[in-house]
């Protein structure tokens, strides 16, 4: 079967960096999304990776390790209205997008 | 660029009666659709996918004759839920995916509609 595996919640401080992490198996794999969900919102498009290594933009970077079958994305310098749930998708071999349960995070003052 | 709005973004119907939720790609053309339904606290799960000028392909568990999708143009979707129940009061998303980016499958969402059924 196919399994997008992510934390639950996570808590993190205002101004500090958080790493959410997503594994997965899947059949097949065209690329591996993350998007940001405010409660009660649709999701939103944070990044795509297809190749292995790090992708940079501004406060958010996105890892992905096809052999490891992992993913992660990095927030930094973190701001209160980054509380939302982060969704790692993985795009299977039939160019459907398989979701996580998503990551709720909390950021503290 | 690469908006989709929804509409309406509430509604409130009686059971028994259907109501119609439209998805539109504004500024790009979509041959997929995608419709979802999400629970509170709970992941996206999607229905089906619709693709333009043909039928949808539902998930399993997802009644078509309940959920009737048109994609009959390459901007727009419609998702008609029928004879709605209390139980089909959910988050209804929609997403596009351009057919425009080669190589690009990113999807982008829809505003969502909020139905309920009394």
């Amino acid at each position: 079967g196919q399994n997008i595996d992510q934390p639950t919640e996570m808590t993190a401080t205002e101004g500090a960096i958080v790493q959410i992490n997503c594994t997965y198996q899947t059949s097949g794999f065209n690329g591996l999304f993350w998007y940001q969900q405010h409660a009660g919102e649709a999701p939103t498009f944070l990044s795509y990776n297809v190749l292995d290594g790090l992708e940079e933009k501004g406060r958010f970077s996105s890892f992905l390790s096809r052999s490891k079958g992992y993913s992660y994305l990095l927030l930094k310098e973190l701001q209160m209205k980054d509380s939302a749930s982060y969704l790692c998708a993985v795009l299977d071999s039939n160019y459907q997008l398989i979701w996580g349960a998503g990551t709720k995070l909390i950021i503290k003052p | 660029g690469a908006v989709v709005s929804q509409h309406p973004s509430r509604v409130i119907c009686k059971s028994g009666t259907s109501v119609k939720i439209e998805c539109r790609s504004l500024d790009f053309q979509a041959t997929t659709m995608f419709w979802y339904r999400q629970f509170p606290k709970q992941s996206l799960m999607l229905m089906a996918t619709s693709n333009e000028g043909s039928k949808a392909t539902y998930e399993q568990g997802v009644e078509k004759d309940k959920f009737l999708i048109n994609h009959a143009s390459l901007t727009l979707s419609t998702l008609t839920v029928t004879s709605a129940h209390p139980e089909d009061s959910s988050f209804y998303i929609c997403s596009a995916r351009s057919s425009q980016r080669e190589g690009h499958y990113e999807q982008y969402f829809g505003p969502g509609t909020r139905l309920t059924v009394t």
